[in-house]
């Protein structure tokens, strides 16, 4: 059964610092993965989508990479500012499946 | 870009009552999908369809069900709510196995 863990669970970091959000998957055999992001009492806003076959996704000042070799994906955020404060979640697309398998996420504070 | 509309982003109803949730996508998406979202368990499938008339269960459907009778509209229907089912309700379209797009939520409160 696939499981996606996320960590850290909580980060704090002033602001301009370059920061990276682990997540992980204990199967392989993956179509997709996709970031989200949520701010509190808000719908999940998508970030990245990195195809099985792609090694990493750019957007701005963010960057996904995906190794499915070892069941990892990190999301750098580059010169983190207080508006990247939010909750980042991964999710993973099973291989012939299409329901998503997500992560619990990483709340991050940015601080000035 | 994609949207993909609530009917509410906040509703409080009683005990017993029947609750109807609508969601909208305006993109012509195949697959549309309901979660809830409670604080310590993340986000939880309820239902989804993958086609108008057609639904599967996701991981907790008692106590839902659901209605697609147009592409761009997925209902989720509490039958007689109770107050355990007071949660965040998040829906999603998505076109085969691409990017998956949310709506705002509706903060559902059952008293």
């Amino acid at each position: 059964k696939q499981e996606v863990t996320q960590i850290p669970a909580a980060l704090s970091v002033p602001e301009g610092e370059n920061l990276v959000l682990n997540c992980s998957f204990t199967d392989s055999a993956i179509y997709n993965l996709q970031w989200f992001r949520q701010d509190p009492g808000k719908g999940l806003t998508s970030l990245l989508l990195i195809q099985s076959s792609q090694r990493e996704q750019t957007s701005g000042r963010l960057n996904a990479s995906l190794d499915k070799s070892s069941g990892r994906s990190t999301l750098y955020i580059a010169a983190s500012q207080p508006g990247d404060s939010a909750t980042y979640l991964c999710a993973v697309l099973p291989g012939g499946y299409n329901k998503l398998i997500f992560g619990a996420g990483t709340r991050l504070a940015v601080h000035p | 870009d994609v949207k993909v509309t609530q009917s509410s982003r906040y509703l409080v109803k009683r005990t017993g009552e029947k609750v109807f949730l609508e969601c909208v996508q305006d993109m012509d998406h195949e697959n549309m999908f309901w979660y809830r979202q409670d604080p310590g368990l993340g986000l939880r499938l309820i239902y989804f369809s993958y086609d108008v008339k057609m639904k599967e269960k996701g991981d907790i459907p008692e106590g839902y069900s659901v209605s697609r009778e147009k592409k761009e509209r997925f209902s989720l229907i509490l039958e007689s709510a109770s107050t355990n089912q007071t949660s965040m309700y998040l829906c999603a379209s998505t076109l085969g196995s691409y990017e998956q797009y949310f709506g705002p939520g509706t903060r559902l409160t059952v008293t």
